[in-house]
C-alpha cells in the first residue's frame, strides 16, 4: 500500500513569491492534515480536511491557506512568502475510524525562502 | 504558548539501557497522547498511544507512563538499541470524540543510543 506522497520535496523561492505544495494521502483515508515544522518549535499544525471541508484550522495567518479535492488529495498554499516560512511542511492521512491523532505522515516538502 | 514541552533537547544512552523521554502539558482539556518518532529525511512515524483514562500502555520495547496529577508523560526504551536513534515527539490531542487530525506537539527529543 502507497504511503502519503508529498511533492515536491524541495523548493527554492524568493521572498513576496507564492507557493503551492501538494499531497497525496493513502488510498481510502479521508482526512488530510498539515503541519510546519521549523527548528526548536517542533510540528506546528496547520489545518485539517476532509471531505474537502476544513475542519480545523491553526494559528497561521491567512496567508497559509489549503484545500481537499473528491479524491481526498490536498493542496496547501503560502502566499507573499516571508524569510520565516521555511520550514519542512508535512502532511498527514488518517483513516476516519482510527483512534485521534494515529497520523500517517509524508516525507514533507522543505521549503526555503531566500 | 507551548502547551507541550519536551525540555530535553537531547539524550544519549548506552545500548541495552534504558532511555527515558519526558513530556509536559499545561492543558487538563487533552485527553490523549501520543509519540511518534522521526528518522533524518523521513516522515514522523506512529509509536505508542495512552488515553487519559489510563496510566500506563506497554508495547514491547515501549511503555508509556501518564501522571494526569502532574501534567507528565514520559516513554521508557527498555533496551535501547542504536537504531531507536531519532527525534522522538511527544503531541497530545483534546477532541477524543472528534477523531481529528489536530495534535498539539511538543519540540523533539533527539536520542542518540551508542553501540
Amino acid at each position: 500500500k502507497a504511503g502519503v506522497t508529498q511533492t515536491p520535496r524541495y523548493l527554492i523561492k524568493t521572498r513576496g513569491q507564492q507557493v503551492t505544495l501538494s499531497c497525496s494521502p493513502i488510498s481510502g483515508h479521508r482526512s488530510v492534515s498539515w503541519y510546519q515544522q521549523t527548528p526548536g518549535q517542533g510540528l506546528q499544525f496547520l489545518f485539517e480536511y476532509f471531505s474537502e471541508t476544513q475542519r480545523n484550522k491553526g494559528n497561521f495567518p491567512g496567508r497559509f491557506s489549503g484545500r481537499q479535492f473528491s479524491n481526498s488529495r490536498s493542496e496547501m498554499n503560502v502566499s507573499t512568502l516571508e524569510l520565516g516560512d521555511s520550514a519542512l511542511y508535512l502532511c498527514a492521512s488518517s483513516l476516519e475510524k482510527t483512534l485521534p491523532g494515529e497520523l500517517f505522515f509524508g516525507e514533507g516538502s522543505r521549503l526555503t525562502v531566500l | 504558548d507551548q502547551q507541550v514541552k519536551q525540555n530535553s533537547p537531547s539524550l544519549s544512552v548506552q545500548e541495552g539501557r534504558i532511555s527515558i523521554l519526558n513530556c509536559d502539558y499545561t492543558n487538563s482539556m487533552f485527553d490523549y497522547f501520543l509519540w511518534y518518532k522521526k528518522y533524518p529525511a523521513e516522515g514522523p512515524t506512529f509509536l505508542i498511544s495512552i488515553s487519559s483514562i489510563k496510566d500506563k500502555n506497554e508495547d514491547g520495547r515501549f511503555t508509556v507512563f501518564l501522571n494526569k496529577s502532574a501534567k507528565h508523560l514520559s516513554l521508557h526504551i527498555v533496551p535501547s538499541q542504536p537504531g531507536d536513534s531519532a527525534v522522538y515527539f511527544c503531541a497530545a490531542s483534546g477532541e477524543y470524540s472528534s477523531n481529528t487530525g489536530k495534535l498539539i506537539f511538543g519540540q523533539g527529543t533527539t536520542l542518540q543510543v551508542k553501540p
